[in-house]
């Protein structure tokens, strides 16, 4: 069935480093791939989203790849500062006339400083 | 522009017990998705509401159900709570209507346990 798999589950890094998570889907219908940071006590809040007529999009220090062939996708973050520490979701959509997300498991990332 | 609100943000219930919650949609939204999140299973989705009607619906018991309101806000209700029940439920709306860019936007959340 519909799946997303998110790696790796934990992340720490020092600050001004990279961070990279990856995901792959399992549907190969799946054409729209959001990022979600979600801080403590707080809901997801979109970052950056890809959809699968492009290969790559970025905003400011986060980018966002997508290899469709592969069915995976790629979470970015270059120059990491402390408030970037959260959990990071990724998620597919399934379409079929609804909105619904299957979402990765997290990735909670730690910058130190 | 007001974001996703959802009522209330904490409640404690028992077992057996049923519950009750509220989202208000972003203005001009017109679908309502809810997801729950467990530290377990994640984000798993519940169902989601468009124009009054139920559009699709996840891989839940019964005893979760919903609906949405002419001016889209949307509850939802758990009945017979179970221990297992214990999460956070999200509620998150979106502007499109049909088979769109499933943008979402998240609220807060709506934190339950049942005791």
């Amino acid at each position: 069935g519909e799946n997303v798999e998110q790696h790796p589950s934990t992340l720490s890094v020092q600050e001004g480093d990279s961070a990279v998570i990856k995901c792959t889907y399992s549907d190969s219908a799946s054409n729209y791939f959001p990022w979600y940071k979600q801080e403590l006590g707080k809901g997801p809040q979109l970052i950056i989203d890809i959809r699968s007529n492009v290969g790559e999009k970025k905003d400011q220090r986060i980018a966002v790849t997508l290899n469709k062939t592969a069915k995976h996708f790629s979470l970015h973050i270059t120059e990491t500062q402390p408030e970037d520490s959260a959990v990071y979701f990724c998620a597919a959509s399934y379409q079929g006339g609804s909105e619904k997300l299957v979402f990765g498991k997290g990735t909670k990332l730690t910058v130190n400083p | 522009k007001a974001g996703v609100t959802q009522t209330p943000r904490y409640l404690i219930k028992t077992r057996g017990q049923q519950v009750t919650l509220s989202c208000s949609p972003i203005s001009g939204h017109r679908s309502v998705s809810w997801y729950q999140q467990t530290p377990g299973q994640g984000l798993q989705f519940l169902f989601e509401y468009f124009s009054e009607t139920q559009r699709n619906k996840g891989n839940f018991p019964g005893r979760f159900s919903g609906r949405q309101f002419s001016n889209s806000r949307s509850e939802m209700n758990v009945s017979t709570l179970e221990l297992g029940d214990s999460a956070l439920y999200l509620c998150a709306s979106n502007p499109y209507g049909g088979s769109g860019a499933n943008v979402l936007t998240f609220g807060a959340g709506s934190r339950l346990t049942v005791l």
